[in-house]
């Protein structure tokens, strides 16, 4: 069983639908958690970060964590075309020797039609 | 203000030779770490370096080495290239002091092991 899961898609969802992107992991130390944007080739780009559980809104984006089923989701409103792209969930223990060390989903591929 | 950079940007090499991936990480950052993400999975934690030293290192073989330089720049080296080395080499650098840092990562070196 891998440590991070995430459903690779793709996702087609027309402009202006809330699109829904969601992680699933298995360690109980995870106590970071991200999601990253990563357009074609190129590198991902921090979109949200969030400690332990809760909500966290940034404009169109919101990021939840449930720490107790080991779920995150980032929920993304009026789409645009422009978030075509491929979302990465990323989450770290943040202790000691893996630090810095971050597990990544393998990606959700989301295109957003006009 | 720059980036993480990476250079080159793409790269071609046969199997059995040796290859050398730099990264310059954001100014006043001193961690670097190096993610290997192969076409359709997500980024896999190769090494992190903070102040020249090795913090981590992943489940990849003694032919992956790297080095930290005194302006925190790194190297990443990788030694008698197998075909599944081609992948998209991507460096991402954070703060490294204070506990968990997010990381930001560069453009990626697009290597190709024919």
């Amino acid at each position: 069983q891998k440590e991070v899961e995430q459903d690779p898609g793709p996702l087609s969802v027309p402009e202006g639908a809330i699109v829904s992107l969601n992680c699933t992991y298995s360690n109980s130390a995870f106590q970071y958690f991200m999601w990253y944007r990563q357009y074609s080739r190129k590198g991902p780009e921090l979109l949200m970060y969030t400690y332990s559980s809760g909500n966290k809104e940034d404009g169109r984006f919101t990021a939840q964590v449930d720490k107790s089923s080991k779920y995150i989701s980032l929920f993304i409103r009026d789409s645009q075309p422009s978030d075509s792209a491929t979302y990465l969930c990323a989450m770290s223990d943040g202790r000691g020797s893996t630090l810095g060390r971050l597990y990544f989903g393998r990606g959700t591929q989301l295109t957003v039609w006009p | 203000d720059a980036g993480v950079t990476q250079s080159p940007t793409h790269l071609i090499k046969t199997r059995g030779q040796h290859v050398t991936l730099r990264c310059s990480p954001i100014s006043g950052h001193k961690s670097v770490s190096w993610y290997q993400q192969v076409l359709g999975q997500g980024p896999q934690f190769i090494f992190q370096y903070y102040e020249k030293e090795e913090r981590g290192r992943g489940n990849f073989p003694d032919r992956f080495s790297a080095r930290q330089f005194p302006n925190y720049s790194s190297e990443l080296n990788v030694n008698a290239l197998l075909l599944g080395d081609s992948a998209l080499y991507l460096c991402a650098s954070s703060l490294g002091t204070g506990g968990f840092q997010t990381q930001y990562f560069g453009p990626g070196t697009r290597l190709l092991v024919l």
